[in-house]
């Protein structure tokens, strides 16, 4: 089925590790998204990709990097995890507003 | 700046109530709203959406109606089904300076929780 594939769907880190968490669209989309989904603070936007070669931070991308590897990917990297860290993380792919589509998601915790 | 404000949850309801969750936004210029759905252990899927002032979105029997007036977008159905449950998300795109789409802003998220 096309749509947002998110790898891995669990992660446990230990303070300091790094990791890359992987995001691929099959659905031919120009924009790609990562947010963190947090209880009580809804989603927020990390980092976003309008096109292929472009990156751009969103409303709390400290800690995190981006990587637009083609149109297809967009990577995810915690260089040195934080217990702030601990969340679950959703990637996303549009063309239009109404186009979001989303993955199922990374739940990752940070000891 | 443009945000995104929904009541605050967790809502509870028995089967066949009426649901209504409130969704108010600021915005310059004339956004377009949404509302999503997340069920359990899934991510965001679009119920519904409005592109301009008096316009009615619906899907599965959840309508909302852009109310310019009001700056409002609120969630409603006559009759929920356990199978409602899940977390409601409103989320407002405007456009940025020069036309260009904005991201998506969402609000908090509200849950409801059906009982039979």
């Amino acid at each position: 089925n096309a749509g947002v594939t998110q790898t891995p769907k669990f992660q446990v880190l230990k303070t300091g590790q790094s990791m890359t968490l992987q995001c691929a669209q099959d659905m031919n989309h120009n924009s790609m998204y990562w947010y963190r989904q947090d209880p009580g603070m809804g989603l927020r936007l990390i980092y976003y990709s309008a096109s292929e070669g472009t990156t751009d931070k969103g409303e709390v991308p400290n800690g995190y990097n981006v990587s637009r590897l083609n149109k297809r990917e967009f990577s995810l990297r915690l260089e040195s995890a934080a217990p702030s860290q601990t969340s679950v993380y959703f990637c996303a792919s549009s063309v239009l507003w109404d186009g979001y589509t989303f993955g199922s998601g990374t739940r990752l915790t940070v000891v | 700046g443009n945000s995104v404000t929904q009541m605050e949850g967790p809502v509870t309801l028995s089967e066949e109530a009426f649901l209504t969750i409130n969704c108010t936004y600021t915005a310059t210029g004339y956004p377009s709203l949404f509302w999503y759905v997340q069920y359990p252990g899934e991510g965001l899927q679009l119920l519904l959406k409005a592109t301009k002032a008096d316009d009615k979105g619906s899907n599965k029997g959840f309508e909302a109606t852009y109310r310019k007036e009001t700056t409002s977008f609120h969630l409603e159905k006559g009759s929920v089904q356990v199978s409602d449950s899940a977390v409601y998300f409103c989320a407002l795109g405007a456009l940025n300076y020069g036309g260009s789409q904005g991201n998506l802003i969402f609000g908090k998220g509200t849950k409801l929780s059906v009982k039979p």
